[in-house]
């Protein structure tokens, strides 16, 4: 089965530091999607795509988040400014119409 | 709004017990269940769905059966094995069936572990 991608597999960064986590969904997808789980938490929408913009998004995707699909493979999520409650596992997700998300194997961020 | 709450962990159990972990859920229309497993250092990995009333999704050994009557979607295993140990996450999404979203909400997991 097609798998979603994820790098890098683990990102540490300095507080304040910009970072950009890359995904590469399955290629015939339509919709993109990035969650985000806090330590010994639950796994929190942060946002969705399709057609080249956002579709909806979470309280958590503030102005220090902004994802883009530059070149039609990869899917990114970029935090401008790090602070440290940003400290998590990300996941992307993809899916076609009608079907189920695929996830990707997450990106561990640690800012210190 | 929509949510999911589960049962708390951590669950301990012997090899071959049963396993039952409580999801309940609720949503303002005809929502898509799902059971998602995290093996410990590994992403999310869908274990079993069921998109209507009455259906039971089933994988590996696991089964849930989606209750309307009870807003519930309880997994359950006959046996566990020591390989099962993970964290287990109940979700919801509210398809649209035009097809344009599919958000996940999930609960908070259920962290197993299996003894010998």
């Amino acid at each position: 089965e097609p798998e979603v991608t994820q790098t890098p597999s683990h990102q540490v960064t300095q507080m304040g530091q910009e970072v950009i986590l890359r995904c590469v969904p399955i290629s015939n997808h339509l919709y993109f999607y990035w969650y985000r789980q806090i330590l010994g938490q639950k796994v929190e929408f942060l946002v969705s795509f399709y057609n080249n913009e956002i579709s909806e998004k979470s309280e958590i995707f503030d102005d220090q988040f902004s994802v883009e699909r530059p070149d039609g493979s990869n899917f990114t999520l970029k935090i401008r400014s790090t602070k440290l409650e940003d400290s998590a596992m990300y996941f992307c997700a993809s899916k076609q119409t009608g079907a189920r998300a695929l996830f990707g194997p997450g990106t561990r961020l640690t800012v210190l | 709004g929509n949510s999911v709450t589960q049962m708390e962990g951590p669950v301990t159990l012997s090899e071959e017990a049963f396993l039952t972990i409580n999801c309940t859920y609720t949503a303002t229309g005809y929502p898509s269940l799902f059971w998602y497993v995290q093996y410990p250092g590994e992403g999310l990995q869908l274990l079993l769905k069921a998109t209507k009333a009455d259906d039971k999704g089933s994988n590996k050994g696991f089964e849930a059966t989606y209750r309307k009557e009870t807003t519930s979607f309880h997994l359950e295993k006959g046996s566990v094995q020591v390989s099962d140990s993970a964290v287990y996450f109940c979700a919801l999404s509210e398809e649209n069936y035009g097809g344009s979203q599919g958000n996940l909400i999930f609960g908070k997991g259920t962290k197993l572990s299996v003894k010998p």
